[in-house]
């Protein structure tokens, strides 16, 4: 059984860091594309930011390119996201999600894909 | 930018189809993902390329992409149905939710 785990969240000041762990078991974690996707209170789903199988390629949403760092340990079967630089906008449920181990690129036919969610981590930025 | 536009709600009687739309330019060249999200809980995929069901999503959950618009169809519907759906969608080198759309089955 596929089980995604995520932690780190809490309340942090704006400007502040914070750093999101999500460790993985119940599959081959090396072999999958990994994401991670947030749902402000009340609101819809939002792409953050997705990882190749290796972490070699990485990718943005404009809101948080160049504040937020995606990476993966895949000898600890573990994804991270590290967020610098927070705003009261980024207050969230923080979900970590599983892609596919297939081809996988912008265009390809499971870029979006997530097949199997964690239950999500809430980060509040407020002071 | 892209954006993916649904209608905020829908109602549906029990047994009776519900169909929700994502709208988007050139939607047809691109494959749209579905989620299902119930309240307090994680949401889970039901529709990936466009009309494929991940193991363990029931028959009566459809999807379908021309044009403009994807639609998912939920034929025979149940009261387990109720849930938010949400269409994804790639964008250059990101990847696009609709806002949702909250199905009501009454």
């Amino acid at each position: 059984e596929v089980q995604l785990l995520e932690s780190g969240g809490g309340l942090v000041q704006p400007g502040g860091s914070l750093r999101l762990p999500c460790s993985a078991s119940g599959f081959t974690f090396k072999s999958y594309v990994m994401t991670w996707v947030r749902q402000a209170p009340g609101r819809g789903l939002e792409w953050v930011s997705s990882i190749s199988k290796s972490g070699d390629s990485t990718y943005y949403a404009d809101s948080v390119r160049g504040r937020f760092t995606i990476s993966r340990d895949n000898s600890k079967n573990t994804l991270y996201l590290v967020m610098d630089s927070l705003r009261p906008e980024d207050t969230a449920v923080y979900y970590c999600a599983k892609g596919v181990d297939g081809s996988w690129y912008p265009g390809s036919s499971d870029f979006g894909l997530l097949s199997d969610w964690g239950q999500g981590t809430l980060v509040s930025v407020s002071s | 930018s892209f954006e993916l536009t649904q209608p905020p709600s829908v109602s549906v009687s029990p047994g009776q189809t519900a169909s929700i739309t994502c709208s988007g330019d050139n939607m047809g060249d691109k494959f749209v993902c579905w989620y299902q999200q119930k309240p307090g809980q994680s949401p889970v995929l039901v529709i990936f390329r466009d009309t494929k069901r991940p193991s363990g999503i029931p028959e009566r959950f459809y999807g379908s992409n021309s044009g403009n618009t994807a639609t998912l169809t939920i034929s025979g519907a149940q009261a387990m149905d109720e849930a938010d759906y949400f269409c994804q969608a790639w964008a250059g080198d990101t990847v696009v939710f609709g806002g949702g759309t909250k199905l009501t089955v009454l």
